[in-house]
């Protein structure tokens, strides 16, 4: 069983369009993440959930939007891509917050704005 | 600034050797460091975890090391196997806050 799954895994648009990519983790975590990771391969943390609860917010365009209807989902919402959002997006889960407990992935989602 | 170095950028070996990828950092407070593979077009997954008192652990044929004094750590993979051709990530955390600060990996190629 998969235990923190993304739809979709490839996600080709248009500059300017509006997208959301889904995640869903059956491990009974309280805590959910969105990552991007770009061509140089860092990955940067975006948004962080704690019991539906939105617990970190970097430095990230108003453009993104992390919606968690239950703990078990955090979806994110992409108003006008540009084409510098083209990247690989992670989402992670973990049973608790903060930086002392282990993240389990989904397998990505890579995103191309042309 | 925390910050999370990783050597080299990549690396090719043959199947059968051993080798050591390396972290340095300088995070603080340090809470504890990992140690992430991500194969190609997969999520990172956790290989090992260490905190400030823990010098050495190991899981299976990769064994971690740190140094908190010198703030370095490696990762020694024994017996390398096709299947060990993945990025290697450091991720180390810090007391103050929530987050984790990822390296930028060690591309580790293994051929036959």
């Amino acid at each position: 069983d998969t235990a923190v799954s993304q739809t979709p895994k490839y996600l080709v648009t248009q500059m300017g369009n509006d997208k959301s990519i889904k995640c869903e983790q059956n491990l009974g975590h309280d805590t959910m993440y969105w990552y991007k990771q770009d061509s140089k391969k860092f990955l940067k943390i975006m948004f962080s959930y704690n019991n539906k609860e939105l617990i970190i917010n970097e430095t990230v365009p108003n453009r993104f939007s992390p919606k968690s209807p239950d703990k078990a989902h955090l979806n994110l919402h992409i108003n006008s891509l540009e084409l510098g959002d083209s990247a690989v997006y992670f989402c992670a889960s973990s049973q608790v917050k903060g930086g002392g407990d282990t993240q389990y992935f989904g397998p990505g989602t890579r995103l191309t704005v042309l | 600034k925390n910050q999370v170095e990783q050597s080299p950028q990549s690396l090719i070996i043959l199947e059968g050797k051993n080798c050591t990828l390396q972290c340095n950092y300088t995070v603080s407070p340090f809470s504890n460091l990992r140690w992430y593979k991500q194969d190609t077009g997969r999520g990172p997954v956790s290989l090992t975890i260490m905190t400030f008192s823990e010098n050495t652990k190991s899981n299976g044929r990769y064994t971690a090391t740190l140094d908190a004094d010198t703030k370095q750590s490696s990762l020694h993979i024994t017996a390398s196997q096709l299947s060990d051709s993945a990025s290697y990530i450091c991720v180390v955390s810090a007391n103050s806050n929530y987050q984790l600060i990822w390296g930028a990996g060690t591309k580790l190629i293994i051929k036959p």
